[in-house]
């Protein structure tokens, strides 16, 4: 199975609204990373938050990360059309040979 | 910016054919990294390159392999295509490590009849 799982697998949302997701992951890891990717394209990375940081913020972007709970949260504010892709976190496992593990992806849609 | 071009978006190969994915990087990246992704499993790690001529093995290693015989250009090879390798190819090159951020290409998506 999966180190990082997304949760929900899809989400649709109005322009301007808030939309989060959620990753959670099994074993202890360095680094969190978020990627987007929108249909058909290769994936652009958003942020990376390390297993020391609670909260990161990019733009619109905020990324918490709970090490207790094995989960991490992107939230998007403010939503737009273009923000519509799909959504993956990567961890970077301490026992895992130093490869990042990547989750199934949130697709979301945002309607205009 | 950091550009990775991977050389076909769209690739129609028959069943038992040698595949090429080529990709190329411009930043003078240590590490390259070939993914496949299907629906439902996200990306898998084919191989993985630190150095020119150097490759590691990922999660899915078995039907291809790769080359690196300069350091901007990491490719793939499927030796005899099946229909099960029907997919897309992601490939990445990252500065830091393994596990920094990665810079991907647009992908390469391969349909094997």
């Amino acid at each position: 199975s999966q180190q990082g799982e997304e949760d929900p697998q899809a989400l649709s949302i109005q322009e301007g609204e808030n939309a989060t997701m959620n990753c959670s992951y099994k074993t202890s890891i360095n680094n969190l990373q978020w990627y987007r990717q929108n249909s058909g394209r290769g994936l652009v990375h958003l942020i990376l938050i390390r297993s020391n940081e609670r909260e990161k913020h990019s733009g619109r972007l905020r990324v918490t990360l709970d090490t207790s709970k094995k989960s991490s949260s992107l939230l998007i504010t403010a939503s737009r059309a273009a923000d519509t892709a799909s959504y993956f976190c990567a961890t970077d496992p301490k026992a895992a040979g130093n490869k990042l593990t990547f989750g199934g992806g949130t697709r979301v849609l945002v309607k205009p | 910016d950091v550009k990775v071009t991977q050389s076909s978006r769209y690739l129609v190969k028959r069943t038992g054919e040698k595949v090429f994915l080529e990709c190329v990087q411009d930043m003078d990246h240590e590490n390259m990294f070939w993914y496949r992704q299907d629906p439902g499993l996200g990306l898998r790690l084919i191989y993985f390159s630190y150095d020119v001529k150097m490759k590691e093995k990922g999660d899915i290693p078995e039907g291809y392999s790769v080359s690196r015989e300069k350091k901007e250009r990491f490719s793939l090879i499927l030796e005899s295509a099946s229909t099960n390798q029907t997919s897309m190819y992601l490939c990445a090159s990252s500065l830091q490590g393994y596990t920094g951020e990665l810079f991907f290409g647009e992908g390469s998506r391969l349909t094997v009849l």
